[in-house]
């Protein structure tokens, strides 16, 4: 059974402050996406990452895809409030599924 | 370009009833995928439908059965609800079934009594 397991689980920070999230497995996957989701809403695609080593940047976002196409992490830099909502990193692995994790929660304090 | 849409927004059921959940994919799309998120989790497949056949399926009962139809919009039907099938029901299409990126829809929240 593919999982993903997100690191950590909640996060609150203040606004301005830098933090890393991470998304891990022990299966290889051919892509991985980063989702955000706020309340009431689904979540929103932020980033595909296909190539090991891949380095992606969304304004302040950074995301990176492991060498080995097992692992990804977020970061963002000077965080502000409307950073705060769910990210779920969710993985591809050349089949018909998308499979996610259980998300790590952020909010930012202004 | 017209979005996902998920009807109803919220519903409330008692536990062995049955109910149906519809999905409007996004102009283009030919695959409709299905998911189950429970509170302060991230969301579980369920199945997914391209072009109008069942393309795979989670670990998900048979009394969660779907439907895709021509114009690629989809149902989700659940029977003999359970309390633990209170839950966000997200639906996502996308261009294609491999591994085409996934556009959801807001969700129906599920509450089982």
């Amino acid at each position: 059974t593919q999982l993903l397991e997100q690191s950590p689980q909640f996060l609150s920070i203040q606004e301005g402050e830098n933090l890393t999230v991470y998304c891990n497995s022990s299966s290889v996957f051919s892509s991985l996406q980063w989702y955000r989701q706020e309340p009431g809403e689904g979540p929103v695609l932020l980033v595909t990452v296909v190539t090991g080593g891949e380095v992606k940047k969304l304004k302040r976002l950074t995301f990176q895809f492991g060498d080995a196409r097992k692992d990804s992490s977020l970061h963002i830099t000077a965080a502000q409030p409307g950073d705060t909502g769910l990210y779920l990193c969710a993985g591809d692995n050349g089949g018909f599924k998308t499979i996610f994790g259980a998300g790590t929660r952020l909010f930012v304090k202004a | 370009e017209t979005g996902v849409t998920q009807s109803p927004t919220h519903l409330i059921k008692t536990r062995g009833q049955q109910v149906t959940l519809r999905c409007s994919s996004q102009s283009g799309h030919n695959t409709v995928s299905w998911y189950q998120q429970a509170l302060g989790q991230g969301p579980q497949f369920i199945f997914q439908y391209y072009r109008e056949e069942e393309n795979g399926r989670g670990n998900f009962p048979p009394r969660f059965s779907g439907l895709q139809f021509p114009n690629y919009s989809s149902e989700l039907n659940v029977n003999a609800l359970e309390l633990d099938d209170s839950a966000l029901y997200l639906c996502a299409s996308s261009l294609d079934f491999n591994n085409s990126p996934l556009h959801f829809g807001n969700g129906t929240r599920l509450t089982v009594t």
